[in-house]
């Protein structure tokens, strides 16, 4: 049981660049989201999704985008990387109900230059 | 605005001392509450949660958390740190409304001194 799987681990772009983190999860979680955890800001939501098909933006939503074609991948995109997009992100995913479980990846660490 | 607030950035305790990182949510629905952990170069572990009833749960590595609703507060407590709980602790809420994401606080970094 793999649980939730992101890749890569490490990245760095140039500026302007476009790229996909990926995020899988194998727990058949209904619920994924996108995180980004700066110094002395904690974890800020991106993007989340409740379901295949549906996505909704989280806090800091501006710069990214998301889509979720089905229950087990979440992809977010960068489709034109700034220097204020250097971060690490964190995927997570949990079921839905009263659980609210979650389970995090094990986060990609990007820097754009 | 919904949110949670650690006033502590940054806290040193002696090894063998007790430990208490606090944590406030912003009055509104009734929320579910979280404390997470983070190693350096690691990812987010759970170490306990609150949804309801004994207000003093329990959770792993000796960790115990207090819900006090007067006073919007889920402060995190250990009798006796150990040099290994040396990490960044993120306490985090869910309110239950809408999507109910899960919103996090700023974090507090514990150091531990010999």
């Amino acid at each position: 049981n793999a649980g939730v799987t992101q890749t890569p681990k490490f990245q760095v772009l140039k500026t302007g660049q476009s790229m996909t983190l990926q995020c899988a999860q194998d727990m058949n979680h209904e619920y994924m989201s996108w995180y980004r955890q700066d110094p002395g800001m904690g974890l800020r939501l991106i993007h989340y999704s409740v379901g295949a098909g549906i996505t909704d933006q989280g806090e800091v939503p501006n710069g990214y985008n998301v889509s979720r074609s089905t229950t087990e991948d979440f992809p977010l995109r960068l489709l034109s990387a700034a220097p204020s997009q250097t971060s690490v992100y964190f995927c997570a995913s949990s079921p839905t109900g009263s659980n609210y479980g979650y389970t995090f990846g094990s986060g990609t660490r990007l820097t754009v230059v | 605005a919904q949110s949670v607030t650690q006033p502590d950035i940054h806290i040193t305790v002696s090894e063998g001392a007790s430990l208490e990182l606090r944590c406030n949510y912003s009055y509104g629905a009734t929320p579910y509450l979280f404390w997470y952990v983070q190693s350096p170069g690691q990812g987010l572990q759970l170490l306990l949660k609150y949804f309801s009833g004994d207000t003093l749960v329990q959770g792993i590595k000796g960790f115990e958390a207090e819900f006090k609703r007067s006073q919007s507060s889920f402060n995190l407590r250990k009798p006796s740190v150990h040099w290994s709980d040396a990490a960044e602790y993120f306490c985090a809420v869910i309110y239950l409304t809408g999507a109910n994401n899960l919103f996090f606080g700023t974090g507090t970094r514990l150091t531990v001194i010999p």
